[in-house]
């Protein structure tokens, strides 16, 4: 069984460019979630695709935006890059109904670094 | 609001010595709780979870935690902390809504020979 897999490991940009995080999930899992961890702070609910829908969002700005795919791999945008945005983006995959809580498991993370 | 409070930013203990890391919460339900750990650059690994049932939980590398309701508390411990323990501690809790986790903002453990 393959676990959650996430490329690229490292990134690094420049304010206001535009970057792509991929993920993909566990065998069978059908729900991604998405995670910003800031440097010295516990990750914070980007979004959550639930069999290709949006399924919850946490406090971030639109420019944050995502897509799951039929194979349920996944993708984080964010367009406008700000320095705020250095953080490690953690993605996290589960199998089970759309209103249930699941056991979520993570990727090693994207560490994304905006200069 | 939900919420999870780890009230200590950072923890010594020497190898050996027994372990306690306090996690609250903040839910109007049965939460789902967990602990995570993560290790300098690396993802998150969970270490144990509750979802119902004994209260008294155990998890990998030989760690256990405590669910107390009445305390809104979900502490985790290890009789016997090795040099390899050394990493970040995350408490979280899932919400019923289903669709996120909430993480307190970690504690990290330093061990000392």
């Amino acid at each position: 069984e393959t676990g959650v897999t996430q490329s690229p490991t490292h990134l690094i940009k420049t304010r206001g460019q535009q970057v792509t995080l991929r993920c993909s999930s566990q065998s069978g899992h059908n729900t991604v979630s998405w995670y910003q961890q800031a440097l010295g702070q516990g990750p914070q609910f980007i979004f959550q695709y639930y069999r290709e829908e949006e399924n919850g969002r946490g406090n971030f700005p639109p420019r944050f935006s995502g897509l799951q795919f039929p194979n349920y791999s996944s993708e984080l945008n964010v367009n406008a890059l700000e320095l705020d945005d250095s953080a490690l983006y953690l993605c996290a995959s589960s199998q089970g109904e759309r209103r249930e809580y699941n056991e979520q498991f993570f990727g090693p993370g994207t560490r994304l670094t905006v200069l | 609001a939900q919420s999870v409070t780890q009230p200590d930013i950072h923890i010594t203990v020497s190898e050996g010595a027994s372990l306690e890391l306090r996690c609250n919460y903040s839910y109007g339900a049965t939460p789902y709780l967990f602990w995570y750990v993560q290790s300098p650059g690396q993802g998150l690994q969970l270490l144990l979870k509750y979802f119902s049932g004994d209260t008294l939980v155990q998890g990998i590398k030989g760690f256990e935690a405590e669910f107390k309701r009445s305390q809104s508390s979900f502490n985790l411990r290890k009789p016997s902390v090795h040099w390899s323990d050394a990493a970040e501690y995350f408490c979280a809790v899932g919400n019923t809504g289903g669709f996120k986790t909430i993480f307190g903002a970690g504690t990290r453990l330093f061990v000392k020979a």
